[in-house]
């Protein structure tokens, strides 16, 4: 079954330094997403992406974020100056398309970043 | 703003006990509800969902209702089984168009022989 994979599972960095999350979405999908959970809080959305630019943002990715589509495969989400709030798991997901309810996001197993 | 409101964990129970997680949420109009589950190691699936109210989700033998009266889509399962042990994640889609995901804290089910 196809699935979205992440790299790496782990990365840590030191503050002030920038990171890039990768994702490979499943191949036919069209949307892609970047999800964040701070330890013991919720998931919460940062970021959705289709037609090669975002579509949606919540405030939390501020400037200090970026997401890109470089080539046909992977999708990633970069972060400048890492702070140390910006530890947390991040999770991919993408889906076919985007009608309410009716196409499933898949999510990939996630980045854990740890922020020193 | 919308948001949901996750029974909080870890939950531990004894194989085919009864399993309840509570969920109530806040949106305007009326949302699509979910329930993803996280085993070890993989990312979230969808387990089961409704998109309208009084809608039953069901799926692996779990099942939710979506209540407008209560807000809520609590998670159930008659019998749980080891392999039921994950992470349960609950969420919402608004109704207004855009399908970013609000979702639970997770709430963590441990099942024991």
């Amino acid at each position: 079954e196809p699935e979205v994979t992440q790299t790496p599972s782990h990365q840590v960095t030191q503050m002030g330094q920038e990171v890039i999350l990768r994702c490979v979405p499943i191949s036919n999908h069209l949307y892609f997403y970047w999800y964040r959970q701070i330890l013991g809080q919720k998931v919460e959305f940062l970021v959705s992406f289709y037609n090669n630019e975002i579509s949606e943002k919540s405030e939390i990715f501020d400037d200090q974020f970026s997401v890109e589509r470089p080539d046909g495969s992977n999708f990633t989400l970069k972060i400048r100056s890492t702070k140390l709030e910006d530890s947390a798991m991040y999770f991919c997901a993408s889906s076919e398309a985007r009608v309410r309810g009716a196409y499933e996001q898949y999510f990939g197993p996630g980045t854990r970043l740890t922020v020193t | 703003g919308d948001s949901v409101t996750q029974m909080e964990g870890p939950v531990t129970l004894s194989e085919e006990a009864f399993l309840t997680i509570n969920c109530t949420y806040t949106a305007t109009g009326y949302p699509s509800l979910f329930w993803y589950v996280q085993y070890p190691g993989e990312g979230l699936q969808l387990l089961l969902k409704a998109t309208k109210a009084d809608d039953k989700g069901s799926n692996k033998g779990f099942e939710a209702t979506y209540r407008k009266e209560t807000t809520s889509f609590h998670l159930e399962k008659g019998s749980v089984q080891v392999s039921d042990s994950a992470v349960y994640f609950c969420a919402l889609e608004t109704e207004t168009g855009a399908n970013n995901l609000f979702f639970g804290t997770g709430t963590r089910l441990t099942v024991i022989p």
